[in-house]
């Protein structure tokens, strides 16, 4: 079965860093697409990056050159490491696999506040 | 990047009703185009790919259709259970992008 476990959200004051992990199981992170997307308070869905193999990552505008996406094959865990946070990047943070999204993490939720 | 519209931003519909949602892409994007549903609280669930392939485990009353830069995905007959907010995606071209969702409630 698929599993996909977000951790390490909290709250951050602004310009600080956090990484975020997110734990598979049911399948080899190393051989797949995967994505991060957020979801701000009452937003709609944003997506964020994209790691797969050797491939370069992708990410979105509002975070490229603060964010930076990681995986470790023998932990299985996919990462992703935010700095200079802004007020802006609070939001629930998902993990998703494949270039289409197939399965989810329950999300962990990162708060930027003073 | 590639812009995604969605019609209509919400809606109101009884149970039973065939629904529609339509999804533009600003440029075409050929079938590279998914439907999420997102219940309050809870983590988006895939329910179509490529446009029109059902994922595994989601009730036949979902349908997508479209190709090209426009895309609609109807409920024939609208449960309870899908009360809640759908998004397209596309993945045709980075970065990935969102409609900006359609909120189905209770009429």
């Amino acid at each position: 079965e698929v599993q996909l476990v977000e951790s390490g959200g909290g709250l951050i004051q602004p310009g600080g860093s956090l990484r975020l992990s997110c734990a598979a199981s049911g399948f080899a992170v190393s051989s797949n697409f995967m994505n991060w997307v957020r979801q701000a308070p009452g937003k709609g869905l944003e997506w964020v990056s994209i790691v797969y193999g050797d491939d370069p990552p992708y990410y979105a505008d509002s975070v490229k050159g603060r964010f930076t996406i990681s995986r470790d094959n023998s932990k299985n865990t996919l990462y992703l490491q935010m700095n200079s946070l802004r007020a802006e990047d609070t939001a629930v943070y998902y993990c998703a696999s494949s270039a289409t999204l197939d399965y989810w993490g329950q999300g962990t939720l990162v708060t930027v506040s003073s | 990047d590639i812009q995604m519209t969605q019609s209509p931003s919400s809606l109101s519909a009884s149970v039973g009703d065939r629904v529609t949602i339509t999804c533009r892409a600003s440029q075409g994007i050929r079938n590279d185009l998914a439907w999420f549903q997102q219940k309050p609280g809870k983590a988006p669930k895939r329910l179509i790919y490529a446009a029109s392939s059902l994922q595994s485990g989601v009730p036949s009353r979902f349908s997508g259709s479209g190709s090209g830069a426009e895309f609609t995905l109807t409920i024939s007959s609208l449960q309870p259970e899908d009360f809640a907010t759908y998004y397209c995606l596309q993945f045709n071209n980075y970065p990935f992008t969102f409609g900006p969702g359609t909120k189905v409630d209770i009429k």
